[in-house]
């Protein structure tokens, strides 16, 4: 039990999708996170949301669209992506903001034909 | 030039061993992490400090702050121990570095 679930663990979709990835916390932080992790490249953070308000979106494509209904939950809506958009998405949560330790989930795993 | 920068990238170790991976920075931090990720992809935070020495089992993490530079220490090594360990700044946002691949050979 990692605390932060992702589904789907494995993402196949074709350029012209529509698909979402979710992301749960069961530990009751206010910071949720979204990051992209490419093959022999740092993490590179995408979004940071703290308690539901978007505090960070590091010039992120607009065919990413992050959603946080609250806490607890946060999705990353995907559409007409791009080849080298295939990567490793981590979820992660703290308590308050980039200065506390992450819990990261297993990530989703996404394959762009 | 990247912000963090660890070394080595790769590492081979037999079990038992001491290891020593290093972290070296450039900016001024408030936090420095290490992190711990294995094949399947999950990350585990090891440790935050922004000062001296913290150890958790096997594992110690220390950082100079005038030197810039953090070192993670993993004693007794253990083939689990094989995974990618991330170095990780917090200034007005959190840098990584693109992570140092050890493995422990029994």
């Amino acid at each position: 039990e990692t605390g932060v679930t992702q589904t789907p663990r494995h993402l196949v979709m074709g350029m012209t999708n529509k698909k979402s990835l979710k992301c749960e916390q069961h530990l009751g932080h206010n910071a949720m996170y979204w990051y992209k992790q490419s093959a022999k490249k740092p993490l590179e953070l995408m979004f940071v949301y703290n308690f539901k308000e978007q505090t960070e979106n590091n010039s992120v494509p607009s065919r990413f669209s992050p959603e946080c209904p609250n806490s607890s939950h946060l999705f990353l809506h995907l559409h007409t992506l791009q080849p080298e958009d295939s990567a490793l998405y981590l979820c992660a949560s703290s308590q308050r903001g980039i200065h506390q330790p992450q819990h990261f989930g297993d990530g989703t795993r996404l394959s762009i034909l | 030039k990247n912000e963090v920068e660890q070394s080595p990238q790769n590492l081979t170790a037999q079990e038992g061993e001491f290891i020593t991976i290093n972290c070296s920075y450039s900016v001024g931090i408030s936090a420095l992490h290490w992190l711990q990720q294995h094949p399947g992809g999950g990350i585990v935070s090891l440790f935050m400090l922004s000062s001296g020495k913290k150890k958790h089992g096997r594992l110690i993490a220390t950082i100079n702050i005038q030197e810039k530079h953090s070192s993670l220490h993993i004693t007794a090594s253990h083939p689990r121990d094989s995974a990618v360990y991330i170095c990780a700044v917090t200034t007005d946002k959190l840098i990584f570095g693109t992570g140092t691949r050890l493995q422990v050979f029994p």
